[in-house]
């Protein structure tokens, strides 16, 4: 089955820098690579996706990057603010099977 | 409704006594999950039904826990002879689409105290 790799376990970056998360996935089926983010006492909810058919994909502050090649892909959020202190999970399928999800990241935004 | 919905919220319960958690996922939603979130941990995987089809039972940690839904409706996660260490919120999730490749809703969980 699909195992997901997830680093850094923490990370803290000032306000208005970059953060960026990594993640590595083993089946080389994987075709689906979702970001959850999971606030304070609060459930995940997705934030962005990347399908196998493309190389990176952009939503305003968040974008990620996926090399099929090196199966791994990553979550990159610019010009930080405190409203994006969570907690990210990285997650990976085949499609036809579950989603695995990585370990996650809590990422704190230092005011 | 327009979410999916998790009962009860808080659980408070003796080590030993069985409890039942119920997941009602969104219309529509044909594969659903379960999860384990233990305090400032990840997502622990523990059961996944799609359709009709035979659920992924393979994040079960042990045989006292089950869990079934009949065909795209309610389903209800029992963990029996409740130990001390099952204390943690229990998150269910549902998705349009076969396989993981939708997006997942998730309920706002069921916290599970054990005494």
């Amino acid at each position: 089955g699909e195992n997901v790799e997830q680093h850094p376990s923490t990370l803290s970056v000032q306000e208005g820098d970059s953060a960026v998360i990594k993640c590595t996935y083993s089946d080389s089926a994987s075709n689906y690579f979702p970001w959850y983010k999971q606030e304070l006492g609060k459930r995940p909810q997705l934030i962005i996706d990347i399908r196998s058919n493309v190389g990176e994909k952009k939503d305003q502050r968040i974008a990620v990057t996926l090399n099929k090649t090196a199966k791994h892909f990553s979550l990159h959020i610019t010009e930080t603010q405190p409203e994006d202190s969570a907690v990210y999970f990285c997650a990976a399928t085949a499609g036809n099977e579950k989603l695995t999800f990585g370990t996650g990241t809590r990422l704190t935004i230092i005011p | 409704g327009a979410g999916v919905s998790q009962s009860p919220s808080n659980k408070v319960t003796e080590k030993g006594k069985d409890v039942e958690l119920r997941c009602d996922p969104i219309s529509g939603h044909t594969a659903l999950y379960w999860y384990r979130q233990s305090l400032g941990q990840g997502l622990e995987f523990l059961i996944y039904f799609q359709g009709n089809s035979a659920p992924d039972k393979s994040g079960l940690p042990s045989d006292r826990f089950s869990a079934e839904r009949t065909g795209e409706s309610v389903s209800t996660l029992t963990i029996q002879r409740t130990q001390q260490e099952d204390s943690a919120v229990y998150l269910c999730a549902s998705s349009r689409r076969q396989g993981g490749t939708g997006e997942l809703f998730f309920g706002e969980g069921s916290r599970l105290t054990v005494l």
